[in-house]
């Protein structure tokens, strides 16, 4: 069972403000990182899939980035809107013929007017 | 509407007994996937499938049936319902596996007495 992390676990910030937060996960069978974002009575909706070392992603005022050699992507969000609350999940695919994703516990980020 | 669905949104039912959770989805996605949703854990894979007649354990398979004999359905069913399959649980689709961004359905809240 792989382990994949996310941190914060929870998040308050000021409209307006930019944060970011993190996901870890095993460097080794790496093969694609998603990031989804779950607001509360909906369902998880796809930001990114990330493949590549140094991968940069860009939507809108959120954006992410890869290290896949140290295990690690950062979720960015700028000038955070009230919208934006919502819970942030990533999920790794480490291939080995098994298809599915593994997720992580979630940020859930809650932005303050 | 095109989409994927998922039926019913809440059920109740009693231990030792069978149900089914319906998924359906109008994309021909070849892949599609079951997770469910516990306080504590992320989102865990039960069973995922590659095309039609082909399906594969997760996770966090055992309790639970699918089966996949049209590429739009894929029914998750519970043999004997038991208290720790509480649960809410999601099906998901997507064109290339892991390598694109799943599309969830609304989710199905099953509570086990």
């Amino acid at each position: 069972i792989l382990n994949v992390e996310q941190s914060p676990q929870s998040l308050h910030v000021q409209e307006g403000d930019s944060t970011n937060f993190t996901c870890s996960f095993p460097s080794s069978n790496f093969y694609a990182l998603h990031w989804y974002r779950w607001e509360t009575a909906k369902s998880p909706e796809a930001l990114f899939v990330m493949t590549l070392n140094g991968d940069e992603k860009k939507k809108g005022r959120i954006s992410a980035t890869l290290n896949t050699k140290e295990g690690y992507s950062y979720l960015y969000i700028k000038g955070s809107q009230p919208e934006d609350s919502a819970t942030y999940l990533c999920a790794l695919y480490s291939g080995g013929g098994a298809d599915g994703l593994t997720f992580g516990k979630g940020t859930h980020l809650i932005i303050q007017p | 509407d095109a989409g994927i669905t998922q039926s019913p949104r809440y059920k109740i039912t009693e231990t030792g007994r069978q149900v089914t959770l319906m998924c359906h989805q109008t994309w021909s996605h070849s892949y599609m996937f079951w997770y469910r949703q516990d306080l504590g854990h992320g989102l865990r894979l039960i069973y995922y499938s590659a095309a039609a007649d082909i399906t594969d354990k997760g996770e966090v398979p055992d309790g639970y049936v699918v089966s996949r004999s049209k590429t739009e359905n894929f029914p998750l069913t519970l043999e004997s319902a038991t208290r720790s399959q509480t649960s809410v649980y999601f099906c998901a689709s997507s064109d290339q596996g892991a390598l694109s961004g799943y599309t969830f359905g609304s989710g199905t809240r099953l509570t086990v007495v």
